[in-house]
């Protein structure tokens, strides 16, 4: 069974901190995608990423970056410089093929990190 | 475009009730995706449609849920007889066709759900 998990529920830092969000998956697939989304107090979740399982190139998009290691399974989210703002719960994802479309993106999620950046 | 539409925002019911949601997708997405998201805890996946036909259900979909996507547009997802249980935000997504799942999902706001 494909599984996602964020071990880290709430982390709390002082802004213009850099904070490193973790994510662990589990998956018999070899074709997979990952990706994070950002669920601020509103409730939309709002895409950030999408990495497929054969590029392990880091990205970097701003203050934000990303380190996937196929290795051990990880996909983490990295902020640099923190502002108040980048405060929400954060959801790393893994894609699940569906059984009669190839291509149907059901996304596996994990729990969930709470981020909060304080003044 | 405005985006992942649902209607409503937020819905109170007494148990037992039957409650009614809808989904507007993006205009030219003709995948359709509901998701469940309790507190705490990230979204789970219910059910999916491709145009009109729904082609997978979750097992978290009881026989009380219900979801219909008549003209391949709107959808909406009934539940019937609510119970406490059902207290949830309802999520719908929607996404282009695409080849593998090269193409990401946008999510409405979702319906908050409580039974009271």
């Amino acid at each position: 069974a494909q599984k996602v998990t964020q071990a880290q529920t709430e982390i709390s830092v002082v802004e213009k901190e850099d904070v490193t969000l973790d994510c662990v998956y589990e998956t018999r697939d070899t074709t997979y995608y990952l990706f994070w989304y950002k669920q601020p107090p509103s409730g939309e979740l709002v895409f950030l990423i999408r990495r497929n399982s054969f590029d392990e190139q880091n990205e970097i998009s701003g203050r934000y970056s990303w380190n996937f290691q196929k290795s051990t399974s990880s996909f983490n989210f990295t902020i640099t410089a923190s502002q108040v703002v980048d405060s929400a719960v954060y959801f790393c994802a893994l894609s699940e093929r569906g059984p009669i479309i190839q291509g149907a993106q059901k996304l596996v999620f994990g729990q969930g990190t709470r981020l909060t950046i304080n003044p | 475009d405005t985006g992942v539409s649902q209607d409503p925002r937020h819905k109170i019911t007494k148990r037992g009730q039957n409650v009614t949601f809808r989904c507007d997708p993006i205009s030219e997405h003709n995948r359709l995706y509901w998701y469940r998201q309790t507190l705490g805890q990230g979204p789970e996946f219910l059910t999916y449609f491709q145009n009109e036909a729904q082609l997978e259900k979750s097992r978290l979909l009881s026989d009380r849920f219900s979801a219909e996507r008549p003209k391949g547009s709107f959808s909406t997802l009934e539940i019937q007889r609510t119970e406490q249980g059902d207290s949830a935000m309802y999520l719908c997504a929607s996404s282009p066709k695409g080849q593998g799942a090269n193409t990401e999902a946008f999510f409405g706001q979702g319906t908050r759900l409580t039974v009271v």
